[in-house]
């Protein structure tokens, strides 16, 4: 069985500030793994995801995350928090086959001071 | 940019009643999924679809949900006997196929059970 954790509830930051959201992952063997934002009364909206290739993955408005297997880690970072990054932001696991259901973390709620 | 509607974007109904959650995935998409998100907890998977059948389903998919594709372009989520514990965001996802592992999220549909 598949689960994630994310450490933190919630995170705020000063705009500006590096954002380092982290998420670790439990898995009999490397998964895919996600991370989707969520804004206020909004869907789910991928920002990055890990399948194979380089571990250092980039996504959309900045993001970024890093996949360490001997960690079973994807922390998501920002170097700069911009305002519109204020949201709730989940990690996800699915398996490496024909059934891609996503397993998510808790989720993190990222709050932006100016 | 091609995207998953969901509606209603609100639903309130009495516990007791049947309601039906509607989604159009995006249209080459062939694997369809909904999920849930009950307020302040994580998102779960609930069912996953391909080829007019079940594919997957969790332990919360009993008997009172049912999911189908009555034509070419929905895919619908019925509770046949609401109760207050399915008060909840239902979201929708759909993937292209077999290989590709990316989730594309419907806004959702807020259940709001009396």
């Amino acid at each position: 069985a598949q689960s994630v954790t994310q450490l933190g509830s919630h995170v705020s930051v000063s705009e500006g500030a590096l954002v380092l959201l982290r998420c670790n992952y439990s898995s009999s063997v490397p998964p895919y793994l996600f991370w989707y934002v969520q804004y206020p009364n909004q869907g789910l909206q991928l920002l990055l995801k890990y399948t194979t290739g380089a571990t250092l993955v980039k996504g959309i408005n900045g993001f970024e995350a890093e996949f360490k297997k001997s960690e079973t880690s994807f922390h998501l970072t920002k170097p700069s928090a911009h305002m519109s990054d204020a949201a709730e932001y989940f990690c996800a696991v699915s398996k490496r086959s024909n059934d891609y259901k996503l397993s998510f973390g808790a989720g993190t709620t990222v709050t932006v001071r100016a | 940019e091609p995207e998953v509607t969901q509606t209603p974007s609100h639903q309130v109904t009495q516990m007791g009643q049947e309601v039906i959650l509607r989604c159009v995935p995006i249209s080459n998409h062939l694997y369809f999924y909904w999920y849930r998100q009950i307020l302040g907890q994580k998102v779960e998977f609930l069912v996953s679809f391909y080829n007019n059948e079940i594919s997957e389903k969790s332990e919360i998919f009993d008997d009172q949900f049912s999911v189908e594709r009555p034509d070419g372009s929905n895919f619908t989520l019925k509770i046949r006997s609401t109760k207050l514990e399915d008060s909840a965001m239902y979201f929708c996802a759909s993937t292209r196929d077999v290989n590709q592992e990316t989730q594309y999220f419907g806004p959702g549909t807020r259940l709001l059970v009396l």
